[in-house]
């Protein structure tokens, strides 16, 4: 049973270029969350996805980020124009539709391993 | 704004010994929180989930507590062996937050042999 699934692992990206990341989610899995860790910080929410549909992207900046889940494939996280601040690990977690069948399990976010961006 | 905080000084235990871990809340009642696990250059591994209706879980050399009056959780790892050395997280869901998930900052574990 596969877990949740990133790539690439590492990127590398100049300043002013673009970065994308990519998630696939546990089986079973219909939502999907991102959050970014930075250097000596927490985990910070981001946005929260589902197929085709953007349920909260509270945590996301104004400018050059965007998220989508595709009906089919993974979901992507986006980011224009590249600069050094953007540098940090990047999570991806999902869950099943919370509250299916009231199992307390249903609550739970499973994390990928994460892809780390570098902006030189 | 809602806060969770856990003590970012690293713990360091000798072998056998109980570690405890504290994660508090402010400005908001989680619904449930989180405990994960994370090592270097690696994602969270998620290790136990309770709700504010129960006072205590545990699973295997793990224990954890909820005092809502407190607006605290407690982690135990219990006989502590080097292999649970890693960085802790704790993470909570608000009622009115969605989904997403709040986390602390972490608290690093170092068990000694």
């Amino acid at each position: 049973n596969a877990g949740v699934m990133q790539n690439p692992r590492h990127l590398v990206r100049r300043r002013g270029q673009e970065a994308r990341l990519r998630c696939s989610p546990m089986k079973g899995h219909s939502h999907v969350y991102w959050y970014r860790q930075l250097p000596e910080e927490g985990l910070k929410f981001m946005v929260y996805l589902q197929k085709e549909n953007i349920i909260d992207e509270s945590g996301m900046p104004k400018e050059r980020f965007s998220a989508e889940f595709p009906k089919e494939g993974p979901s992507i996280l986006r980011i224009q124009q590249v600069v050094r601040g953007d540098s940090a690990a990047y999570f991806c977690a999902s869950s099943e539709a919370p509250g299916t069948s009231g199992r307390m399990s249903t609550d739970t976010q499973y994390f990928g391993p994460g892809t780390r961006l570098t902006v030189l | 704004s809602q806060k969770i905080e856990q003590n970012s000084e690293a713990l360091n235990i000798q072998e056998g010994k109980t570690a405890t871990l504290t994660c508090n809340y402010t400005n908001y009642s989680p619904a449930y929180l989180q405990w994960y696990r994370q090592d270097p250059g690696r994602g969270p591994v998620f290790l136990l989930l309770i709700r504010e209706n129960e006072k205590e879980k545990r699973k295997e050399r793990l224990k954890v507590t909820f005092d809502t009056t407190l607006k605290q959780s407690l982690f135990h790892i219990t006989a502590s062996q080097p292999a649970d050395s890693a960085t802790y997280l704790c993470a909570s869901r608000g009622r009115a937050a969605g989904n997403k998930l709040t986390f602390g900052g972490g608290t690093r574990v170092l068990v000694k042999p």
